[in-house]
């Protein structure tokens, strides 16, 4: 099992909050990804970071933001939740190497009411 | 855009028996890797198999194999003697742009029937 943890595994909150995601890893992988999945439906690319201090968006436009202060640690946030929001979100992590395999936590459940 | 494309929204298989997940892709590079990885119900995604573009041997991984054709850009995911273990979610991924990120297919949910 992969030494990723991603934190509430599901979260029910009302429109205009402000939200969260937490997610650590154990590894010490440098490089640090947020997926986007609707149900029965693709893992879609919202952000990435190749180490500390290093954050891009993806290939999939989203309202949220991230930021990697630490290596294990790459908190996902949305400043004004809307029921668009609604999904599942993804943490994963890979090793500096190129190309090296992909690991996942469990995923957030979000639903904005 | 490049897309991943499995083409088989679900399938199912009798235990012990074999299954095939298919699974094609658009680029125009020539250097890539592709994956499978597989997502049980409310459980993590984890990966199962993956093949560099420029090696021509197919990977296996004890009862996972694939069928990788270059030319024609397909990357099929074979399964030998399916365990109910097995049954979840498939999605082909590759590598986009020499970089690190990955573009989905949609997946595939297996069921393996006892």
């Amino acid at each position: 099992e992969a030494d990723i943890y991603q934190t509430p595994r599901y979260l029910v909150i009302g429109t205009g909050k402000k939200i969260t995601l937490e997610c650590s890893q154990t590894m010490g992988h440098d490089k640090m990804y947020w997926y986007q999945q609707d149900p029965g439906m693709e893992l879609h690319l919202i952000h990435y970071s190749y180490g500390v201090n290093s954050t891009e968006k993806g290939d999939l436009s989203s309202e949220s933001t991230v930021s990697r202060i630490r290596t294990e640690h790459f908190p996902l946030t949305l400043e004004s939740a809307r029921p668009s929001h609604t999904s599942q979100y993804l943490c994963a992590s890979s090793h500096g190497s190129l190309h090296q395999p992909q690991h996942f936590g469990d995923g957030t459940r979000l639903s904005i009411l | 855009a490049q897309t991943v494309t499995q083409s088989q929204p679900e399938m199912s298989v009798q235990e012990a028996e074999t299954v095939t997940l298919s699974c094609t892709y658009d680029t125009s590079e020539s250097d890539y890797y592709l994956f499978w990885y597989k997502q049980p119900p409310s459980r993590q995604m984890i990966l199962v198999i993956r093949q560099e573009a420029y090696k021509q041997q197919n990977a296996t991984e004890n009862r996972f194999s694939v069928n990788f054709q270059k030319a024609a850009k397909s990357f099929s995911l074979k399964i030998s003697d399916s365990q109910l273990g097995d049954a979840a979610m498939y999605f082909c991924a590759r590598t986009q742009g020499g970089s690190e990120k990955l573009v989905f297919g949609k997946g595939t949910k297996l069921t393996v029937n006892p």
